[in-house]
């Protein structure tokens, strides 16, 4: 069984850029959740998807980041404009109905604002 | 008071010996306990789960939880350079729908 996949795995953006991130959950997994983890601190959930549907967002700093699950399969968490602080790892994971509560992580997206 | 609290460390242990690693959390209401292991620069890893009081086994690794004290922790028996990582605990809050809250990790050397 294929893990959840991320792309890009690196991304250097200069700050007030744009920038997206891709993620593919693993098959049939109808969780899907975003992380922000700073260096030194624990992951931070941004926002959680049951399906295509947003079920908790309350971290996610809406007037820069969203995130969209349009078909209920892969997601795109895109940050604009592009602020230094957001240099951090995006990490996605799911969960599937089996063990809902059981989150499975993909490799991650390094983000460096310069 | 933070939701999920663990010492950052390092924690260091040298080979052979068990290394305890210990995790608070705030809401009583929690009900499953997770433990995720990371290396440095990569994602973390589930190693164990844990919903019941007691201890629960998987080779090396014992999880042991205590509602009433509200602690979770992670016993790695015969440790490793390999077990040389961040843990993360991780406790699912009874917010009706599956959302996991993190500890900033403990760093765990293990010396040859």
């Amino acid at each position: 069984e294929a893990g959840v996949a991320q792309s890009p795995r690196y991304k250097i953006i200069e700050k007030r850029q744009s920038v997206a991130f891709w993620c593919n959950p693993i098959s049939g997994h109808a969780t899907l959740y975003w992380y922000q983890q700073i260096l030194g601190q624990g992951p931070k959930l941004l926002i959680q998807f049951q399906n295509n549907g947003v079920v908790d967002d309350s971290q996610l700093p809406k007037d820069r980041f969203s995130a969209e699950r349009l078909k209920g399969v892969d997601s795109t968490l895109k940050i604009q404009p592009a602020k230094l602080e957001d240099s951090a790892v995006y990490l996605c994971a799911s969960s599937g109905a089996r063990r809902a509560d059981t989150q499975y992580f993909g490799p991650g997206t390094r983000l460096t604002v310069l | 008071q933070k939701e999920v609290e663990q010492n950052s460390g390092p924690l260091s242990v040298p080979e052979g010996a068990i290394a305890s690693l210990n995790c608070t959390y705030s809401d009583r209401g929690s009900q499953s306990f997770f433990w995720y292991r990371q290396y440095s620069g990569k994602s973390p890893e589930l190693i164990m789960f844990i919903y019941s009081n007691g201890d629960k086994e998987d080779g090396r690794f014992t999880a042991q939880l205590n509602k009433a004290s509200q602690y979770v922790s992670l016993l790695i028996r015969d440790s490793q350079p390999s077990d040389s990582a961040t843990y993360l605990c991780a406790v699912n809050m009874n917010t009706g729908f599956q959302k996991l809250v993190f500890g900033t990790g403990t760093r765990l050397l293990v010396s040859p």
